[in-house]
């Protein structure tokens, strides 16, 4: 089992639509939750962040994390194609190893 | 600022040959990480080198070395590339838990 799964998709809805992106962990020392955007042949940039469970808003994005279920979300509002890109969720171990555990990624289209 | 800079951006080998990748960043952080990204897996960490001096092997070593040259520099080496090595090569740093700057990846082709 992968420390993070992620739905890879693709997922294809139109312009204006609410997305949810979700991501479970099976890791509980998992202590920072992220989510990094990749647009084609570029590389991950991030986008937002989160320590604790609850909601953290940023404009049109919005990062959910549930450490009693162990789930991740990212929602996007008002969708546009600019958003279209891969949505990497990805998980920051401080035991041990210090090190980003990535999921496989969602590759979002929005059409126009 | 230039952040992240990986070189080169695209590559072709013939299996058993060697090449080494190299990446620079000029942000001063302190922890440099290399991932392999391919077709549904994801990122995956191959080496990573928390401080400058020290190395530590990731998920995905087999078949890779690195050199963390100085701070800012740390390279990945193939010594005899596979047709497995096939994918996009992504280097990143960081001085934090989470902010993560990757460069903009090298495309490697094994034939």
């Amino acid at each position: 089992q992968k420390e993070v799964e992620q739905d890879p998709g693709p997922l294809s809805v139109p312009e204006g639509a609410i997305v949810s992106l979700n991501c479970t962990y099976s890791n509980s020392a998992f202590q920072y939750f992220m989510w990094y955007r990749q647009y084609s042949r570029k590389g991950p940039e991030l986008l937002m962040y989160t320590y604790s469970s609850g909601n953290k808003e940023d404009g049109r994005f919005t990062a959910q994390v549930d450490k009693s279920s162990k789930y991740i979300s990212l929602f996007i509002r008002d969708s546009q194609p600019s958003d279209s890109a891969t949505y990497l969720c990805a998980n920051y171990l401080i035991q041990g190893a210090q090190k980003l555990v990535f999921g496989q990624g969602t590759r979002l289209t929005i059409n126009p | 600022n230039a952040g992240v800079t990986q070189t080169p951006k695209f590559q072709v080998l013939k299996t058993g040959q060697s090449m080494t990748l190299q990446c620079a960043q000029d942000m001063n952080h302190n922890s440099m990480y290399w991932y392999r990204q391919d077709p549904g897996m994801g990122l995956r960490l191959i080496y990573y080198s928390a401080s400058e001096g020290t190395t530590d092997k990731g998920e995905v070593p087999n078949g890779y070395n690195v050199s963390r040259l100085n701070k800012r520099e740390f390279s990945l080496r193939l010594e005899s590339a596979a047709p497995s090595q096939t994918s996009v090569y992504f280097c990143a740093s960081t001085q934090t838990n989470y902010g993560y700057t990757f460069g903009s990846g090298t495309r490697l082709t094994v034939v």
